[in-house]
């Protein structure tokens, strides 16, 4: 009931496309999902994030989708970029179930994005 | 303000060996949560210590241990290192545990 699962593992979008990645959760505890971006060699940055109380959030380029219902959240990249060439992970957390849930953040498996120009 | 901070940024190591990593949270955040990340298995949470007590521990062997310092930096320890330890360990820190920021990370080689 722990897992996130992520898709697509990776992706090829060509320049000024649109990069859609998914991710489907089953804990209905989470209450937080975050998606971060990371390069290699780096640590995981904080892109975006949403609660479940809205179903779309923006942020320039990039937009959260979530669907409650259906346990499911995606990001979208509007006008790729070559410079957006990463490995996307999802995340959740409970922010409100206290215990086993403090500070423990469930990734997805991760998305490779290629940007090409 | 200045990013989450880990050191060593490399480590190599052999097998049997013991291993400190030290990470330094934001000024002001007072939760700071450990991840390894591996190939294989992806991010997996380690633990995590808010205003010097561990509040959540992942599903890792003993040989996995922390503690928190009164001024939130983080230590994370390994005992007798075996080879599937080789990873890059990640801490994060946050003000409300949820919005968390990671550091670039410690990898962490054991031969």
């Amino acid at each position: 009931q722990q897992q996130v699962k992520q898709s697509p593992q990776s992706l090829i979008v060509q320049k000024g496309g649109i990069s859609i990645i998914n991710c489907a959760y089953e804990n209905t505890a989470f209450d937080y999902f975050p998606w971060y971006q990371q390069f290699p060699g780096k640590g995981p940055a904080l892109l975006i994030a949403i609660r479940p109380d809205v179903s779309e959030k923006k942020e320039g380029r990039f937009t959260i989708s979530f669907n409650k219902s259906a346990k499911q959240f995606s990001l979208h990249i509007m006008d790729s970029q070559p410079g957006d060439s990463a490995t996307y992970f999802c995340a959740a957390i409970g922010e409100k179930a206290g215990g086993t849930s403090y500070g423990k953040l469930t990734f997805g498996q991760g998305t490779i994005l290629t940007v090409h120009p | 303000k200045a990013g989450v901070t880990q050191t060593p940024r490399y480590l190599i190591k052999t097998r049997g060996q013991q291993v400190t990593l030290s990470c330094s949270p934001i000024s002001g955040h007072r939760s700071v949560s450990w991840y390894q990340q591996t190939p294989g298995q992806g991010l997996q949470f380690l633990f995590e210590y808010f205003s010097e007590t561990q509040r959540n521990k992942g599903n890792f062997p003993g040989r996995f241990s922390g503690r928190q310092f009164s001024n939130s930096r983080s230590e994370m320890n390994v005992s007798t290192l075996e080879l599937g330890d080789s990873a890059l360990y990640l801490c994060a820190s946050s003000l409300d545990t949820s919005r968390q920021f990671f550091g670039p990370g410690t990898r962490l080689t054991v031969l």
